[in-house]
């Protein structure tokens, strides 16, 4: 079966834009969870969204945001981008909430802020 | 806050030699402890996971871990590596808290497996 889709694969944006990341989980699965990933502070948990609903959310400024729709798919939104936002963005699915179920990743939208 | 900690960023190996990639996490009561791993321009991959019971766990491409509950610990070993396993490996916990769950990593260890 088709495995966690994320789309676009790679994104260049300018500073003060803002972008939106889009997720298709594992059909079936309805917990979604994403992650940023970069050099410096390795990954790092955004949000986890279930039935709709945002179960949990990172230490992250409000300029981060997301949502899920009720086919399971998801959508993060950043608005004002700012150089350090510039990241592997990572978005994961299982079949219900709760990070010790382990999750499967996407192969993740390469974010690049110039 | 939960923690992990990988002791070693970089892991240097010949082909067919034995590799153990070290893990500590902070203790909680309960723990559930995971292993992904990364390979270039790709997202993660589940090696195996923790949940209870048996303290060794075996997991894909013959990488097998053993939870140590006393030291904390969770390292991820292999008898003979290939040049294909070459990767970036990701040590996780299960944090539980009143406000939801999230996987927390490690900084990941970077494996160089050459002939």
């Amino acid at each position: 079966k088709a495995g966690v889709t994320q789309t676009p694969r790679y994104l260049i944006k300018t500073r003060g834009q803002q972008v939106t990341l889009s997720c298709s989980p594992i059909s079936g699965h309805r917990s979604v969870s994403w992650y940023q990933q970069t050099p410096g502070q390795g990954l790092q948990f955004l949000f986890e969204y279930f039935s709709e609903t945002q179960r949990n959310k990172g230490n992250f400024p409000g300029r981060f945001s997301g949502r899920q729709f009720s086919n399971s798919r998801s959508e993060m939104n950043v608005s004002t981008l700012e150089l350090g936002d510039s990241a592997l963005y990572l978005c994961a699915s299982s079949l219900a909430e709760g990070s010790w179920r382990g999750y499967t990743f996407g192969s993740g939208t390469r974010l690049t802020v110039v | 806050a939960q923690s992990v900690t990988q002791l070693d960023s970089q892991v240097p190996v010949f082909e067919e030699a034995p590799v153990e990639l070290r893990c500590n996490y902070s203790s909680s009561v309960s723990v559930y402890l995971f292993w992904y791993v990364q390979y270039p321009n790709q997202g993660l991959q589940l090696l195996l996971k923790y949940l209870s019971g048996s303290t060794l766990v075996k997991g894909i491409n013959g990488f097998e871990a053993e939870f140590n509950k006393s030291q904390t610990s969770f390292h991820l070993r292999k008898p003979s590596v290939h040049i294909s396993d070459t990767a970036e490996y990701f040590c996780a916990v299960s944090e539980v808290t009143r406000e939801g769950t999230a996987l927390i990593f490690g900084k990941g260890t970077t494996l160089s497996v050459s002939s």
